[in-house]
């Protein structure tokens, strides 16, 4: 099975601050990465797929990186709803396997 | 397109746990795999499996023994069902619709319905 790490498991930032988390998966998924925002008591919802493509309807602010084995997540500036946890899933292969999570806290 | 899932909330030890998944506004037998997702209170995403309209199943190591998802194209849902459970099946448990492409990803989310195992 491909383990994710995300990094670090919680941060806690101002309104405004640049925000990365990383994910790194145990062997290389090539671009096959989508990040996921999931708000307390909802659903999780998809941010980014395919690495870096942003999904229909996500504020720019986001944005995704990365190929390989070593991918991030970046919130250019911190906004009050990004409360949230962040978890990353590869899909290149099964078992899909989703990183541990970042809680992310608005200071 | 939206997803419901429905089933008890509350499931005693070693029994089976049973789950459905109504998908409205869209055809199951579309290009799309259909899955299942859930999440311990307090706790990360775990990935049960995905099925193909065709039947074709996936699932994940740890649960493959007890675990059977189904579909029925006549009702536009998709079951699941997890044999002999325990309390470590405690969860929330999200169905979701995800796209046949390479590295294809979970959207939409149904809302989750929430199950605990106890006596």
């Amino acid at each position: 099975d491909i383990q994710l790490t995300q990094s670090p498991s919680f941060l806690s930032a101002s309104v405004g601050d640049r925000v990365t988390i990383t994910c790194r998966a145990s062997q290389g998924i090539s671009g096959y990465l989508a990040w996921y925002q999931q708000k307390p008591g909802q659903p999780p919802k998809v941010l980014i797929y395919d690495a870096s493509t942003l999904q229909s309807g996500v504020p720019s602010r986001f944005s995704g990186s990365g190929s390989g084995t070593e991918f991030t997540l970046t919130v250019s500036s911190l906004q009050p709803e990004d409360l949230a946890t962040y978890y990353c899933q590869q899909l290149i292969t099964y078992p899909l396997t989703f990183g541990g999570g970042t809680k992310v806290e608005i200071k | 397109v939206q997803l419901q899932e429905s089933g008890p909330g509350l499931v005693k030890p070693s029994e089976t746990l049973s789950l459905t998944c109504a998908v409205s506004n869209d055809s199951i037998t579309r290009n799309y795999h259909w899955g299942w997702i859930r999440q311990p209170p307090g706790k990360g995403l775990e990935w049960i499996g995905d099925i193909y309209y065709s039947g074709n199943t996936f699932y994940t190591p740890s649960l493959k023994s007890r675990v059977t998802i189904s579909i029925d194209t006549s009702k536009n849902q998709f079951s699941l069902k997890l044999t002999s459970v325990t309390a470590a099946d405690t969860a929330m448990y999200y169905c979701a619709r995800r796209l046949i492409v390479a590295g294809g990803w979970f959207d939409p989310w149904g809302q989750g319905t929430l199950v605990t195992v106890s006596s």
